[in-house]
């Protein structure tokens, strides 16, 4: 069964940090890979997608893509109140499915001021 | 910016009663989804549609459920006869291609009785 796997937290971070998230996949074969953020009764909202090896950077996030090891990786830089949510990983690969985002269960993070 | 919109945002029914959950996906998409999320759980794929038809859907997707684009705009969610267990937010979403990013409404929040 293809799979997606995050550390369900919560994750504490004081204010100004660096938050560190992070995501494990089963199948070789995927592609795409998303980091969404949901907050208690919203929808989830993108943040950032990332599809080759490497860093990718916007604002104060930071993705990071490592297929070898079949992890990706958020990095939020300068924590703030407002990025307490659950941060959802999420994945597109052939072998998941045409077309669908497979989820993982999120990681719950609360930024202390 | 262009936004997925969903309606109603809380539909009450009782156990047995059809529903149908709509949505207006972002208008140059060509992709349109439809996942769930039972309250503390992952988010879960239920069904994708493109060119006017399913072009995949989960074990989930049975034969109560089903899916129209009855026009150019809205993408509906039709649950034939409700039970306590299809208590979930379910969330529209829609993308350009069926690869890329998905953009995700506000969910309608369904409570079966």
């Amino acid at each position: 069964q293809k799979e997606v796997e995050q550390n369900s937290g919560p994750l504490s971070v004081p204010e100004g940090a660096i938050a560190s998230l992070n995501c494990t996949y089963s199948d070789r074969g995927s592609q795409s890979f998303f980091w969404y953020r949901q907050y208690s009764g919203k929808s989830p909202e993108l943040i950032m997608f990332i599809y080759s090896n490497g860093d990718k950077e916007d604002g104060r996030f930071t993705a990071q893509l490592n297929k070898a090891s079949q992890y990706v990786s958020l990095l939020i830089r300068d924590s703030q109140p407002s990025d307490s949510a659950t941060y959802l990983c999420a994945v597109w690969g052939p072998n998941f499915g045409n077309e669908k985002l497979t989820f993982g269960t999120g990681t719950r993070l609360t930024i202390i001021p | 910016e262009p936004e997925v919109t969903q309606t109603p945002s809380h539909q009450v029914t009782q156990m047995g009663q059809e529903v149908i959950l709509r949505c207006v996906p972002i208008s140059n998409h060509l992709y349109f989804y439809w996942y769930r999320q039972i309250l503390g759980q992952k988010v879960e794929f239920l069904v994708s549609f493109y060119n006017n038809e399913i072009s995949e859907k989960s074990e989930i997707f049975d034969d109560q459920f089903s899916v129209e684009r009855p026009d150019g705009s809205n993408f509906t969610l039709k649950i034939r006869s409700t039970k306590l267990e299809d208590s979930a937010m379910y969330f529209c979403a829609s993308s350009e291609k069926g690869y890329n990013e998905q953009f995700f409404g506000p969910g309608t929040r369904l409570t079966v009785l």
